[in-house]
């Protein structure tokens, strides 16, 4: 099974600190992808990457950047955290192109206080 | 701009019932594929049936079926014999045309009752 394995589960920082969430896939998948997600809006994409230190913004990258050194781990990096960046973070993966699924992880809860 | 609606925010079924959650999709595009997932209480996200625009049969995976309406542009999801494990959130997403991004709806809760 594929497995996409992100760091934490819940995790608490205060405004201005520099936030890093990682995510390491086991499938050899070529795409990784980060979203948010928050009540109503559902699952917004923030960056991906379909190759190593390939990365295109999503549509809401304002406040975050990526980091992709090796094909199995994506970062996502808050430079300086802000409130209204809580929210639930999942990182997902999938094979390129064709009717295969995008595989996610279990998700961050991050709250900024 | 490519669009998923899912215009119920909750819904309630009752066990063994059938159910059909809704989704309507907006593009210009002739090639594009259709994405169903659960997410439970606990966050993760459970890929469930995939449908693309030039498959001719309705997909199905087990009680999961897609019902595909191309002309409306509805791919809406049937879960028959329902039960207390399908309550969760569900979401609907497309895949944009030559690139693996998918844009999600809203999600639509589901909750099943004895």
């Amino acid at each position: 099974d594929v497995k996409v394995t992100q760091s934490s589960r819940y995790l608490v920082k205060r405004t201005g600190e520099k936030v890093f969430l990682e995510c390491v896939q086991d499938m050899d998948h070529e795409n990784m992808f980060w979203y948010r997600q928050d009540p109503g809006l559902g699952l917004r994409l923030i960056y991906f990457s379909y190759d190593v230190k390939m990365k295109e913004k999503g549509d809401i990258p304002e406040g975050y950047s990526v980091s992709r050194e090796k094909k199995e781990r994506f970062s996502l990096i808050l430079e300086s955290a802000s409130t209204n960046q809580t929210s639930m973070y999942l990182c997902a993966s999938s094979f390129v192109q064709g009717a295969q699924p995008q595989h996610f992880g279990d998700g961050t809860r991050l709250s900024i206080l | 701009a490519q669009k998923i609606t899912q215009t119920q925010p909750g819904m309630f079924v009752q066990e063994k019932e059938a159910v059909t959650l809704d989704c309507t999709y907006d593009t210009s595009d002739q090639s594009y594929g259709l994405f169903w997932y659960k997410q439970p209480s606990s966050g993760e996200m459970i890929f469930l049936i995939y449908q693309g625009s030039y498959d001719e049969q309705n997909a199905t995976e087990g009680r999961y079926s897609l019902n595909f309406q191309k002309a409306r542009k509805s791919a809406n999801l049937v879960i028959s014999a329902s039960q207390l494990g399908d309550s969760a959130m569900y979401f609907c997403a497309m895949r944009e045309h030559n690139t693996d991004k998918l844009i999600f709806g809203t999600g639509t809760r589901l909750q099943v009752f004895p």
